[in-house]
């Protein structure tokens, strides 16, 4: 149990353009999901914190109207990123909290390489 | 969150325990020690988490010191699968803005050789 998935797991596209990456619980329900950034050979930084039904919570320094989170159902959260350059050029991740039960878990999707052209 | 300190790099031999430190001299009565790993390329996988007792799981065993300042993930018998960054965080599980967030340092790099 506790599987998450991403799709794409990968995406090239040209600067300029928009794209987006699917986040999905697969067999648990996740009030909050959140979205990491990795560059290589570097750690993981969280971007935001997405909350079933309302609006993400941005970290400092990441531009909310660049990335655009949507966290629509509770099995369901998407990142756009927009107008991508390449410095967007990175390796997005995400991960899924599940709660409940004395449970407080995050699992993480297997990410999503983008490369901007 | 509390930060943690890891060695950077760590080597072991095929099948013998593989013994990661973390240090965590200003963690708080309610926070919790976790650890993740991370294979090349993938998302990181949950191990295992305690607060204050020794937790063991299928995967490894987590000693945790009696003033809570440092711990240590054993792998009793590591294989070359293992080879991966393994991440130590302290994370509160009480609520607040803080809730959920995991900060990740720059973690230990295992190598697992034959």
């Amino acid at each position: 149990g506790a599987v998450v998935s991403q799709h794409p797991s990968w995406v090239i596209c040209k600067s300029g353009t928009s794209v987006k990456i699917e986040c999905r619980s697969l067999d648990f329900q996740a009030t909050t999901m959140f979205w990491y950034r990795q560059f290589p050979k570097q750690s993981l930084m969280l971007m935001a914190t997405s909350n079933e039904g309302s609006k993400a919570t941005y970290e400092q320094g990441v531009e909310k109207d660049k990335f655009l989170i949507n966290h629509a159902s509770l099995t369901l959260s998407t990142l756009t990123v927009t107008s991508a350059h390449p410095e967007d050029s990175s390796f997005y991740i995400c991960s899924a909290s599940r709660t409940g039960g004395g449970y407080n878990e995050q699992f993480f999707g297997p990410g999503t390489r983008l490369t901007v052209l | 969150d509390a930060k943690t300190t890891q060695p950077p790099s760590m080597d072991c031999a095929e099948g013998r325990a593989a013994n990661l430190p973390c240090n965590h001299s200003t963690i708080s009565g309610n926070e919790y020690v976790y650890w993740y790993r991370q294979i090349h390329s993938q998302g990181p996988q949950y191990i295992i988490h305690g607060l204050k007792n020794n937790e063991t799981n299928e995967m490894a065993s987590l000693i945790i010191t009696e003033d809570r300042k440092s711990s240590t993930l054993i792998l009793p018998h590591a294989t070359l699968r293992d080879t991966a960054v393994y991440y130590c965080i302290v994370r509160s599980n009480a609520g607040g803005t803080s809730y959920g967030k995991l900060t990740f340092g720059q973690g230990t790099i295992l190598t697992v050789h034959p």
